[in-house]
C-alpha cells in the first residue's frame, strides 16, 4: 500500500521568511513518481513539480526548491523569501508506474502574512 | 491552451436527487481521472479513463456513482441518488503519456463543489 504523510497541517510565516513543507511517503515499488501541487484560494490544483524515483537531484525553480531523499523517503519543498501570493494549500502526491491513481497527502495550509 | 474545465462549479441538491458533473479535459489528452475530497479528508482517486475505456475504477465508492466518457472526449460523473456523505469537491484531471514511462503529469480542473442537503 502507498501512503503520503504531510505532518504539518498549517504553517504561518511572515513575508520574506523561508519555509519548508515536509512530505514523507511509503511505497514498496522501486519505480514511482512524486508530485507537488498548489491549491490557491480559487480552488484549482496547480501542478508544481514531478520527480521520478531514479532522479534524486534536487531542483530549484525561482524561489521554489525541492529536496528528494530516497534514504528517508522524503520529498520536501522549500519556498525562499515567501510572499503573500504563496498562501495556499500544498499537496504532495505519489503514484507508481503502471497505475496512475495519485495518492495524496492531507495537505499543508501555508499562510504568509504581510 | 485551455486547461481542464469542470461544470458546474457548485451544485446544491437534496438527498435522493440526481446530479451530473461534467469534465472537459485538455485537448489531446487520452487519460482522464476523477478524484474527490470530502470534508477534512485527503483527495481520493475515483477512476481513470483511457480514451472512452475505464482503465481503473477501483476508487468508485458504490454503484450510485456512474462515470462515462463517450467518444473519448468529455466525461460525466453522475450520482444517483445522492446521499449526505457524497458532499465534497470533485476534481477532474487529464494527462498525456508524453514521457512514455507511465509517469505522466496530471493536470487538474478547478473542481465542482457538491453539497447534498
Amino acid at each position: 500500500a502507498q501512503k503520503v504523510t504531510q505532518a504539518q497541517t498549517e504553517i504561518s510565516v511572515v513575508e520574506k521568511e523561508d519555509v519548508t513543507l515536509d512530505c514523507v511517503y511509503e511505497t514498496r515499488d522501486t519505480t514511482y513518481y512524486l508530485f507537488w501541487y498548489k491549491q490557491p484560494p480559487s480552488g484549482e490544483l496547480v501542478f508544481l513539480i514531478r520527480r521520478n524515483s531514479f532522479d534524486e537531484q534536487n531542483e530549484i525553480s525561482g524561489r521554489y526548491s525541492w529536496n528528494f531523499q530516497k534514504s528517508t523517503s522524503s520529498f520536501n519543498f522549500t519556498i525562499t523569501a515567501s510572499q503573500v501570493v504563496d498562501s495556499a494549500v500544498y499537496f504532495c502526491a505519489l503514484y507508481r508506474r503502471g497505475r496512475r491513481a495519485l495518492t495524496f497527502g492531507s495537505g499543508t495550509r501555508l499562510q504568509v502574512q504581510p | 491552451e485551455a486547461g481542464v474545465t469542470q461544470f458546474p462549479s457548485h451544485s446544491v441538491i437534496e438527498k435522493g436527487q440526481t446530479v451530473t458533473l461534467r469534465c472537459d479535459p485538455i485537448s489531446g489528452h487520452d487519460n482522464l481521472y476523477w478524484y474527490r475530497r470530502v470534508m477534512g479528508k485527503e483527495i481520493k482517486f475515483l477512476l481513470h479513463f483511457v480514451k472512452e475505456s475505464k482503465q481503473d475504477e477501483s476508487g468508485m465508492p458504490n454503484n450510485r456513482f456512474l462515470a462515462e466518457r463517450t467518444g473519448g472526449t468529455y466525461s460525466t460523473l453522475k450520482v444517483q441518488p445522492a446521499e449526505l456523505e457524497d458532499s465534497g469537491v470533485y476534481f477532474c484531471a487529464s494527462s498525456q503519456d508524453s514521457a512514455g514511462d507511465g509517469g505522466d503529469t496530471q493536470y487538474f480542473g478547478p473542481g465542482t463543489r457538491l453539497t447534498v442537503l
